[in-house]
Formats: C-alpha cells, structure tokens, sequence
C-alpha cells in the first residue's frame, strides 16, 4: 500500500484569506482522490471528489495533476469554521471488489480572527 | 440524511479481552470498511468487505481480528485478545461501489488498559 504525502502544517491564516494545500501520492495506479475534512476526534467527512479537470464547490477548487501525481485544494474567503484538518485521500481500485482508501495524514488548518 | 452508525462511543477493555465494535452502514451500500486512528497519528486502513467476504485487508488486521456481517444490517469488527496498542478510535465506513466516496460512522472510541 503505498503513500500518500502531505504538509502537515499547522496553516494559521487570518479570515478572509485565500489558502492552498498540496498533497502526493506515490501509486500510479490510484484512480479516485478525495479531501476529506476531520475535526478533532471526529470521523472524517467528505469535502469534496477530486477530478482531472478540475472542480469547485462554492470557495472550494480541487486540482488533480495525474502526470505529477499531485493534488490541490484551494480555499476561498477561509471562515472560522473552516479550521480543521485536512485529509488528502486517494484510492486504488483494483477491480476485485472493495479496495481501502489510504489517508494522507492531513494539514492542519487554523483560521485566526 | 442517511448515516453510518457506530456502537458504542467509548469501550474501555482490560488487556487480553475479547471486544466487539458494531456498525450499521447505510442500507443501500454494499461495500463496508474498518479503518483505525491512533491519537495523533493517520487514519488506517484495516479491512475491507463485500459480498460476505473480506476483499482486502492491511499488515494491521492479523489473526486476532475478524469481521463479520451477522444479519442484513449490521457490520461488526471484533479483536479477539486486545493489546495496549489496539487503544485507538475505530471507524466503519460504507460506500456503494467500489472507488466511491466513503461515509463514516462517528466511531467507537476503544481503550485498552
């Protein structure tokens, strides 16, 4: 199972301010990429699905380079409530039935007042 | 909306204890997970499940861990002796196909002393 690597922070931006994490993965065979959100000691909940031409979700762009083997996440205006960590996620599907998703250990995101 | 349930919150357990941590998945997904985090540390992967059968599994999940899916709804997780290091929060997950998003339960919380 291979990795995947991300900045771990932490990431004290003021509010209102844009930020970008980056993450890699070092399988080439990984197929499906996810950011996750985690707040502390709660269960990682979907941000949003990463796709090779790009998508945004309202102050959320996520980019997916497969030639480098990198993803982005761009946050927009950041809000209070946007203070959380980060999980870069990626999945390998090996067409044999249910294959695990291996987490980055995610960026923590601090936004100041 | 609907969601993954996990039972209990909190386990407490004496070393070398058998515990079993339950799940429900969503009703209509067919593809169930265990994923493990220590305090501090990334989330891992565990073990996956899919039409009765373990479809994939990590270096983590050895003989002391099975998994079992009893009925049609719940999804259950059992660590047959438990050691101080098993002390971790436990996450079920299920999806509706392989490569897809992932819904998380809110965890079972698992204390080993």
């Amino acid at each position: 199972r291979k990795e995947v690597e991300q900045d771990p922070g932490p990431f004290n931006v003021p509010e209102g301010a844009t930020v970008a994490f980056n993450c890699t993965y070092s399988n080439s065979a990984s197929q499906s990429f996810f950011w996750y959100r985690q707040d502390c000691r709660k269960e990682p909940k979907l941000l949003m699905s990463v796709y090779s031409s790009g998508n945004e979700d309202g102050r959320f762009t996520a980019q997916l380079n497969r030639a480098s083997q990198y993803i982005s996440l761009l946050i927009r205006d950041s809000k209070l409530s946007d203070s959380a960590t980060y999980l870069c996620v990626v999945n390998v599907y090996s067409g044999g039935g249910a294959d695990g998703l291996t987490f980055g250990k995610g960026t923590h995101l601090i936004i100041q007042p | 909306e609907p969601e993954v349930t996990q039972t209990p919150s909190h386990q407490v357990t004496q070393m070398g204890q058998e515990v079993i941590l339950r799940c429900v998945p969503i009703s209509n997904h067919l593809y169930f997970y265990w994923y493990r985090q220590i305090l501090g540390q990334k989330v891992e992967f565990l073990v996956s499940f899919y039409n009765n059968e373990i479809s994939e599994k990590s270096e983590i999940f050895d003989d002391q861990f099975s998994v079992e899916r009893p009925d049609g709804s719940n999804f259950t997780l059992k660590i047959r002796s438990t050691k101080l290091e098993d002390s971790a929060m436990y996450f079920c997950a299920s999806s509706k196909g392989p490569g897809e998003k992932l819904f998380f339960g809110s965890g079972t919380q698992l204390s080993v002393l």
